[in-house]
């Protein structure tokens, strides 16, 4: 099993209705994020969280929100769908005992289509 | 503000060597890696500079310059499994505290 779980892996959804993206680990890392990437434009940081208490804004954070329900538990939600959300998402792990080094562990994306 | 820069494509032949450069401006650099992602896969780390000079690793090589703003990552004897996406991203600090920035992606086509 993957350490780092997202779901759903594909999803297909209409404008204007909530959608939520689940991402679990279990590497007992303390730090989670949010990014989603669209061809020409990389990995862009939405949402990001270093404890259960801790949520940061990333670069591209409007029309999102996200719980950190646990340490192993962090959720990206759309409150309402539009098509230039359309892309692929990624969760990502790193953890704060690796000292400067705090490489990202990735799931294995959920792609997210918006009619 | 940010800014990470790398060509968007490049192609070389199974076997030579191949150069992938990264320029990037950040306020608050703390490190810089590179990442790996074949077609509709997750990334995957291969290297990590903090400071200046050359880190080797197998046919991979990474070298950074603090004071140029530049990288580059370095792949021997390429194989048709090298082709990939190689990314950049840099270890910013800022208000929030520590975020990876990414670059855009080298998308590298190996041919036989």
């Amino acid at each position: 099993d993957a350490d780092v779980t997202q779901t759903p892996r594909n999803r297909i959804t209409k404008t204007g209705k909530r959608i939520m993206l689940e991402c679990s680990q279990t590497k007992g890392h303390d730090r989670m994020y949010w990014y989603r990437q669209d061809p020409g434009l990389g990995l862009r940081l939405i949402y990001y969280s270093f404890d259960v208490k801790d949520i940061n804004k990333g670069e591209i954070s409007d029309g999102y929100s996200v719980s950190r329900q646990a340490q192993a538990k962090f959720s990206l939600s759309l409150e309402s769908a539009i098509p230039n959300q359309t892309a692929l998402y990624f969760c990502a792990t790193s953890d704060l005992s690796q000292g400067e080094r705090v490489e990202l562990f990735f799931g294995e994306g959920s792609r997210l289509t918006v009619l | 503000g940010q800014n990470i820069d790398q060509p968007t494509e490049m192609t070389a032949t199974e076997g030579a060597i191949v150069q992938i450069n990264c320029t990037y401006q950040t306020s608050g650099f703390n490190g810089l890696f590179w990442y790996q992602q074949h077609a509709g896969e997750a990334p995957t780390f291969l290297s990590y500079n903090v400071l200046d000079g050359l880190e080797e690793k197998g046919r991979f090589s990474s070298f950074l310059s603090r004071s140029k703003g530049y990288s580059y990552l370095l792949l021997k004897e390429l194989q048709m499994k090298d082709s990939a996406s190689y990314l950049c991203a840099v270890r910013d600090w800022g208000t929030g505290g520590f975020k990876t920035i990414f670059g855009a992606g080298t998308r590298l086509f190996v041919k036989a």
